[in-house]
């Protein structure tokens, strides 16, 4: 089974609109956190989000926000009043476990979402 | 700005060749990770350091490739005996316990 599924290969948006980016995740770990990058056409992977399986709250981040509903198993990244700038490609990626001193924290990543800002 | 800094940007070589690319991660992450990502995909995990130590490889590594990180500093990703498969863009990131992982720009792999 995938451990993370984005199911929109493509999303269009007008420019000003709040966009909603699906990703449900599956693990038998307690313990594990959620996180959001975005990829540019330009390559680099830049860090927008991060959620704990334990935390109480919605992470948020500027425009940026994390809709957590753990019983569901998902964790929708929410970009209010989109911006040209937000073209690019989105990634949910999944840690298992605790943060460790010596474990390996490593990222398990969904296939994608290219999003699109229309003018 | 003090990122993590892969080269090369791009490689080109032909099959059967041997490659090696360099990352330097944020100065003060101990930890260092090597993802691969084909197109059309998320990235995926390969293996990773914690300070100079190689913790864990990922079945996705074949006996061609082998990566060191000798000081605990840059860490570099070899590639024997390229093949066609091998082509990717291979992605360095880097963090501190419990933190989010910094990626660089990655290394566009490209096997004529």
């Amino acid at each position: 089974a995938q451990k993370i599924t984005q199911t929109q290969p493509g999303m269009f948006v007008q420019e000003k609109e709040a966009v909603t980016l699906d990703c449900t995740y599956d693990t038998s770990d307690p313990s594990y956190g959620l996180f959001w990058y975005k990829q540019p056409s330009s390559g680099e992977m830049i860090f927008l989000i991060y959620q704990g399986s334990y935390d109480q709250q919605n992470a948020t981040e500027g425009r940026y926000s994390l809709n957590f509903q753990k019983a569901r198993k998902s964790a929708n990244l929410v970009i209010s009043a989109s911006q040209l700038g937000d073209s690019a490609m989105y990634f949910c990626a999944m840690r298992e476990g605790s943060e460790s001193n010596f474990g390996n924290e490593k990222l398990t990543f969904g296939t994608g979402t290219r999003l699109t800002i229309i003018p | 700005d003090t990122g993590v800094s892969q080269n090369p940007r791009h490689k080109i070589t032909k099959r059967g060749q041997n490659v090696t690319f360099r990352c330097d991660p944020i100065s003060e992450h101990n930890r260092l990770y090597w993802y691969r990502q084909t197109l059309g995909q998320g990235p995926e995990f390969l293996t990773y350091f914690q300070n100079e130590a190689q913790l864990e490889k990922s079945r996705l590594l074949s006996d061609r490739f082998s990566a060191e990180r000798p000081k605990g500093s840059f860490s570099t990703l070899e590639i024997q005996r390229t093949e066609q498969g091998d082509s990717a863009m291979y992605l360095c990131a880097s963090s501190l316990r419990g933190q989010p992982q910094h990626f660089g720009d990655g290394t566009r792999l490209s096997i004529l």
